[in-house]
């Protein structure tokens, strides 16, 4: 079955740090883009970052600069390490498997994490 | 404000059918993919139609989909109560380099 697990998320004070993992299974992570999507409370899909199977990465503009992403294609892992947190940033964290390699040919993603929540508060 | 525009809710009963409208611009829905995720209560998204109109395997030819110029749609037939769900749209933005989503529209089964 093909699956991919967060975890990592967690309560963590305004500018703080935080690391989020997420293991995959069931596929050859190293052929596909991968992506990270949030959705605060009560809100929308909002797209993070991703990175294609080349290690190319990208950003939305909210997250630039403070937000990493990285993956390890020998251990079929993604990380996103965040940095600087706002309370904006607060939100359940999806890890998101893209439809084919190269993240800017425009594919969307096909299989969602259950989500890690992330929780910005003094 | 979502870059793609869904109506925030739609309702049928059972055995009808339904259509969820999503509206972009030239920079998004024009010239790229759209794609529809189911997001059942307190679960995950999860993909019901891609590339436009195709429905990846599992999901049933209840579910369909088009695409036109800068707007696409989605329609339920042979509404059942567990369709109850949260329907969003999604397209690649240009001016962005990912995807942007419609606000999600909030489907109940009467």
């Amino acid at each position: 079955e093909v699956q991919v697990v967060e975890s990592g998320g967690g309560l963590v004070q305004p500018g703080g740090s935080l690391r989020l993992s997420c293991e995959a299974s069931g596929f050859t992570f190293s052929k596909f883009a991968m992506s990270w999507v949030r959705q605060a409370p009560g809100k929308g899909l909002e797209w993070v970052s991703a990175i294609s199977a080349g290690g190319t990465t990208y950003y939305a503009a909210s997250v630039k600069g403070r937000f990493t992403i990285s993956r390890d294609n020998s251990k079929d892992t993604l990380d996103l390490h965040m940095n600087s947190l706002r309370a904006e940033d607060t939100a359940i964290y999806y890890c998101a498997k893209g439809e084919v390699s190269e993240w800017l040919l425009r594919y969307g993603m096909d299989v969602w994490g259950q989500g890690t929540t992330v929780t910005v508060s003094s | 404000q979502s870059v793609l525009t869904q109506p925030p809710s739609v309702s049928g009963t059972p055995g009808q059918r339904v259509t969820i409208s999503c509206s972009g611009s030239e920079s998004n829905i024009a010239g790229n993919y759209v794609y529809w995720y189911r997001q059942l209560p307190g679960a995950a998204p999860k993909l019901l139609i891609h590339r436009n109109n195709q429905r990846p395997s599992g999901v049933p030819d209840r579910f369909s989909a088009s695409r036109s110029a800068t707007s696409a749609s989605l329609a339920i037939s042979g509404l059942r109560p567990e369709d109850e769900a949260d329907y969003y749209c999604s397209a690649w933005e240009e001016s962005l380099g990912g995807p942007v989503f419609g606000g999600g529209t909030k489907l109940t089964v009467l």
